[in-house]
């Protein structure tokens, strides 16, 4: 079963707009991961964040974090066409010995030039 | 660095056949892992290793074999390919947990299988 699910499952936009997608999760994280999937390649890594965070910045990427409401948001400002991917948010749990990470269904994409 | 390389890209299997698909990583990683990544079901972790040696069951480990003799490479295998089989699978690596940046995955590019 899924751990994470975004939301919305697709998104269209365009250029130079800002994209926010949404995460939510069941049980208790040590860390969440957002990915990004470009068509027909393999998944990037992004940014983490971990529990105790509440957000974070790289680029024109900025990361929410809100455990109370087991939930995490990615805005992507001044987006690109190049941006245009699918996104997903993976967790890795709070427990003992190997942490296993987690995918959603993902978000996917387009942004128009 | 190459990074993790996935082998054969493409492959078309009948039903009942057998295959290997091979991973291999660089980076010196203790993790790696096999996700099947199906349309409206993201991906799914099928099996896992957190080690030379060593495998264990993710969600959906049935028909599937793994084998990780060596440290930098990961063999899943299909004994008795079916049709419900045919999607993308993934290899991914990452460090030991604990270690700055633990679970942070590095994928390869995917390898699509179409069981006919």
């Amino acid at each position: 079963s899924q751990q994470g699910e975004e939301d919305p499952q697709a998104l269209s936009i365009q250029e130079g707009e800002n994209a926010t997608m949404n995460c939510s999760y069941k049980t208790s994280i040590n860390n969440l991961q957002w990915y990004r999937q470009n068509s027909g390649r393999g998944l990037v890594h992004l940014i983490l964040i971990r529990s105790n965070e509440r957000e974070k910045h790289s680029g024109r990427l900025r990361v929410t974090l809100d455990t109370s409401k087991k939930s995490s948001s990615l805005l992507i400002t001044a987006s690109r066409a190049a941006d245009t991917a699918s996104y997903f948010c993976a967790t890795v749990p709070y427990s003992g010995g190997y942490q296993k990470v987690t995918f959603g269904i993902g978000t996917k994409l387009q942004v128009i030039p | 660095n190459a990074g993790v390389t996935q082998t054969p890209k493409f492959r078309v299997l009948k039903t009942g056949q057998s295959m290997t698909l091979l991973c291999a990583q660089d980076m010196n990683h203790e993790y790696m892992y096999w996700y099947r990544q199906d349309p409206g079901m993201g991906l799914r972790l099928i099996h896992y290793s957190v080690g030379e040696g060593t495998t264990a069951k993710g969600e959906v480990p049935d028909g599937y074999n793994v084998s990780r003799l060596k440290k930098q490479n990961f063999l899943l295998g299909l004994e008795s390919a079916a049709p419900s089989q045919t999607s993308v699978y993934f290899c991914a690596s990452s460090l030991r947990q604990g270690a700055y940046g633990a679970n942070v995955l590095t994928f390869g590019a995917g390898s699509r299988l179409t069981v006919l």
